[in-house]
């Protein structure tokens, strides 16, 4: 029972470079969710998707494109990465949104900005 | 926007001892409350929730919540610490009246037991 899987778990990169994070969930939940995780603030929502096809801008989208071509999967996108980027990615889907049902979160993808 | 406060960003408590983290909401209208537990190097999982049913709301692990208005709190409590609670804890909130998809997060509580 996979739940919620990111890849990679782990990334280093250099300024200026461009880099996806890979989103799957096999619980066929219409909600998906990209969190960043900083020390002290918490997890601050970047993108999310309310179905196929469909994207939101969270709280900090700059910087930050997704795609959700498949119901199953949630991409983000770092097209020129800036090291205030440096964080621990958090993928999360969920049924129906918070209200209606729990956020399932991935393990986490740690980026590196150099 | 709607947010939540934890007062209290590391707690610690001896084994046994009562385990109380705090959360304060900021809204006029209650919105729907919920604490996530992360434990090291893992995601969020979901500990209990509060949607305007039963203000005392219990969890999985032992752990239970109460929603009380006058004082805009939902904190987060245990009887009896064990060594597998340590980990970090969060308060997170979506207003009512909103679209539901928008989960805001509070800063966090690290809680170490202490053997």
């Amino acid at each position: 029972n996979a739940g919620v899987t990111q890849t990679p778990k782990f990334r280093v990169l250099k300024t200026g470079q461009s880099m996806t994070l890979l989103c799957a969930q096999d619980m066929n939940h219409e909600y998906m969710y990209w969190y960043r995780q900083d020390p002290g603030m918490g997890l601050r929502l970047i993108h999310y998707s309310v179905g196929e096809g469909t994207t939101a801008k969270g709280e900090v989208p700059d910087g930050y494109n997704v795609s959700r071509l498949k119901k199953q999967n949630f991409l983000l996108g770092l097209e020129s990465a800036a090291p205030s980027q440096t964080s621990v990615y958090f993928c999360a889907s969920s049924f129906g949104g918070g209200t209606t049902g729990e956020l399932f979160f991935g393990e986490g993808s740690r980026l590196t900005v150099l | 926007a709607q947010s939540v406060t934890q007062l209290g960003s590391h707690v610690s408590v001896s084994e046994g001892a009562l385990v109380l983290l705090r959360c304060n909401y900021s809204s006029s209208v209650p919105p729907y409350l919920f604490w996530y537990v992360q434990y090291p190097n893992q995601g969020l999982q979901l500990l209990l929730k509060y949607t305007s049913a039963a203000t005392l709301v219990k969890g999985i692990n032992g752990f239970e919540a109460e929603f009380k208005k006058s004082e805009t709190s939902f904190h987060l409590t245990k009887p009896s610490a064990h060594m597998s609670d340590a980990a970090e804890y969060f308060c997170a909130v979506i207003p009512v009246n909103f679209g539901n998809e928008k989960l805001t997060f509070g800063t966090g509580t690290r809680l170490t037991i202490i053997p």
